[in-house]
């Protein structure tokens, strides 16, 4: 089955520095990859996607994720963090083999320290 | 465009009784999904359907759990009877049809069982 691994539990970051949240996935096949966040008391709100194509990919709120198939890797990053980007985080991957259906990680929560 | 819209947005109940969730995904959208998100944990996904058909209800307690979307549209969620270990949110997800689109999701309903 696929599924996606977040190592880490919280990640803390000073306001202003580049922010990263570490995500690796386990697939069959070729990689259909999400990131979403979630604000508290909100529903999850999408971020951005890997389908195909440029390994660098831009999402909104200025996050980019990067596909690096060697490490079976999908880190999502932030230049420069806000406070406002205090948020869980989850990434997913598609489950082409299960009605498409997604497989989210654990979740990551990050804190910006003002 | 109008989001997905759930209700109710919050609940409280003792085991053994039951409640209902409701969802209205955004207009247009065939494909439905009921996920359930304890504390600390990914979502988790309980039942899929297209248009008014189940297409995966693997995952869903089906001793206690059930769903239905009978016009197609929207679509209710029910616990009978209700477990502690039941204390979740409840999230409401839809997706246009398509392979690589990302899904909408609503605010949840967060449900404490007491």
């Amino acid at each position: 089955a696929q599924s996606v691994a977040q190592p880490e539990d919280q990640v803390n970051v000073a306001e202003g520095n580049p922010l990263t949240v570490k995500c690796t996935y386990s697939v069959s096949g070729n990689p259909y990859l999400f990131w979403y966040v979630q604000y508290p008391n909100r529903g999850l709100q999408f971020l951005l996607k890997y389908i195909t194509g440029d390994n660098l990919v831009k999402g909104s709120y200025g996050f980019e994720a990067e596909f690096n198939k060697s490490q079976t890797s999908f880190h999502l990053k932030k230049p420069s963090a806000l406070v406002s980007d205090s948020a869980l985080y989850f990434c997913a991957v598609r489950d082409i083999y299960g009605n498409n259906r997604l497989a989210f990680g654990k979740g990551n929560q990050v804190v910006v320290i003002p | 465009e109008a989001g997905v819209a759930q209700s109710p947005r919050y609940k409280i109940i003792e085991k053994r009784q039951s409640v209902a969730f409701w969802c209205n995904p955004i207009s247009g959208h065939a494909t439905l999904y009921w996920y359930q998100q304890i504390l600390g944990q990914g979502p988790k996904l309980l039942i899929q359907f297209q248009n008014n058909g189940v297409v995966d209800d693997s995952q869903l307690p089906k001793d206690r759990f059930s769903a239905e979307r009978l016009k197609g549209v929207d679509s209710t969620l029910k616990i009978q009877p209700a477990k502690l270990e039941d204390s979740a949110v409840y999230l409401c997800a839809s997706i246009l049809s398509g392979l690589h689109n990302e899904q909408f999701f609503g605010p949840g309903t967060r449900l404490t069982v007491l």
